[in-house]
């Protein structure tokens, strides 16, 4: 089976510019994740879907970030303008009700805004 | 408040040789989900073990294995003959409540030759 697919693997774009993140989660998973890593913080959870239903935003970090899950296998991270200090590591992460609350990661977007 | 601390930033080990990572957690949750993930160079994040709270078995996969003394809100990860794919950043992670990771700062292990 696919694991959790997300794309560009690399994103660089200059200061104002709007980038969009992707992800695919594992098919049949119900919970989807967004996550951001860097040096300075670790990893953060931004956002978390649930059956494509936002439950919990309260880690995106301003209004210049949105997240959609228009559906069960296609999501989006956007970013509009962007800023020197989004660059980072962005993972997407998929997971299964029922209990066991692993999660999948995928293999991440790295995001250079200079 | 959740808090997971992870206070070994880095450690090594001998290849062969056995290490422990350390993660202590505070939750006032009856049940919760303990995990380790590995980040390699690679940066993909793979799950490594898990626990459940509720177990008092010490859960066990191949190599690697866990201490979970749950009264004193321990997780430990020992990695047995340890090889040189095991060097990664490891995250211990906590899940109590809703299906919201907490994270600890993670250790970075280097496994020398």
């Amino acid at each position: 089976d696919a694991g959790v697919i997300q794309s560009p693997r690399h994103e660089v774009t200059e200061m104002g510019q709007e980038v969009t993140l992707r992800c695919k989660p594992i098919s049949g998973h119900d919970y989807l994740f967004w996550y951001r890593q860097t040096m300075m913080r670790g990893l953060e959870l931004l956002i978390y879907f649930n059956n494509n239903v936002p439950i919990d935003d309260s880690g995106m970090p301003e209004d210049r970030f949105s997240a959609k899950m228009p559906n069960a296998s296609f999501s989006t991270l956007k970013i509009q303008p962007s800023e020197p200090r989004d660059s980072a590591v962005y993972f997407c992460a998929s997971s299964l009700a029922g209990g066991r609350y692993e999660q999948y990661f995928g293999p991440g977007t790295r995001l250079t805004v200079t | 408040a959740q808090t997971v601390t992870q206070s070994q930033p880095e450690m090594s080990v001998q290849e062969a040789e056995t290490v422990t990572l350390s993660c202590t957690y505070d939750t006032s949750e009856n049940n919760y989900y303990l995990f380790w993930y590995k980040q390699p160079p690679s940066r993909q994040m793979i799950l490594v073990i898990r626990q459940e709270a509720y177990k008092q078995q010490n859960a066990t996969e191949n190599r690697f294995s866990v201490n979970f003394q749950k009264a004193a809100k321990s997780f430990s990860l020992k990695i047995s003959d340890s090889q040189l794919g095991d060097t990664a950043m490891y995250f211990c992670a906590l899940i109590s409540g809703t299906y919201k990771y907490i994270f600890g700062t993670g250790t970075r292990l280097k496994v020398l030759a």
